[in-house]
């Protein structure tokens, strides 16, 4: 099974902030990665799709790169409502798919 | 406007059985892959079955092969996951979610989302 690694596992930072968050996978996966927001009690939204394609009514602060193995997701000025925990997926080896463990941004 | 909406979940004993439903709305739901993905209390997100458009293909994580079964109704838009032999470590919030399932092929992302039903294996 191909692992995924991110990080940091959290985040403090403020609003206006620029933030980067890793994700490393333990094989290469091509440009096969999604990320994904999530706030308590919510369900996951899906940010970006094949690594770096912005999913439809997402803000465009947010942007991921990478490919292979390293990806970034990056929010390039930081509003209140990004304060949530951040989830990438890799979506190369199917069916088997895999999440990261999440990483938490959290106002500072 | 896209809908998935879960039920079916509850308390249930260890050994025990489950049957979850998810209802869609909003879109042509035979055209889709979809899939389950859980969530145990605090902790991360885990890819747990798919099934494929007509429900010739179905793929599960090695956790619970030969203990759930998923499997849909298109005549009612119904998306279902059977939860036999359930244990302890089952116990999660369980999501349906869409494959963007672009021109017919999927594409293992997840584009929309339910509001998840809770499972909990407890004695």
């Amino acid at each position: 099974d191909i692992q995924m690694t991110q990080s940091p596992s959290s985040v403090s930072a403020s609003v206006g902030d620029r933030v980067t968050i890793t994700c490393r996978a333990s094989q290469g996966i091509s440009s096969w990665l999604a990320w994904y927001q999530q706030k308590p009690g919510k369900a996951p939204k899906l940010l970006i799709y094949a690594a770096s394609s912005l999913q439809s009514g997402v803000p465009s602060r947010f942007s991921g790169s990478g490919s292979g193995t390293d990806f970034t997701l990056t929010i390039s000025s930081l509003q209140p409502e990004d304060f949530a925990t951040y989830y990438c997926q890799q979506a190369n080896s199917f069916p088997l798919i895999t999440f990261g463990q999440g990483t938490r941004l959290e106002i500072k | 406007e896209v809908q998935l909406v879960e039920s079916g979940g509850g308390l249930v004993q260890p050994g025990g059985s489950l049957r979850l439903s998810c209802a869609a709305s909003g879109f042509t739901f035979s055209s889709y892959w979809m899939s389950w993905v859980r969530q145990a209390p605090g902790k991360g997100l885990e890819w747990v079955a798919n099934i494929k458009q007509d429900g010739s293909e179905k793929y599960y994580v090695d956790s619970v092969k030969g203990r759930f079964t998923i499997s849909r109704d298109n005549a009612k838009n119904s998306l279902y996951l059977q939860m036999n032999s359930l244990r302890a470590e089952d116990t999660a919030v369980y999501y349906c979610a869409r494959d963007p399932t672009i021109f017919g092929v999927v594409s293992n992302y997840f584009d929309y989302w339910g509001q998840g039903t809770l499972v909990t294996v407890s004695s």
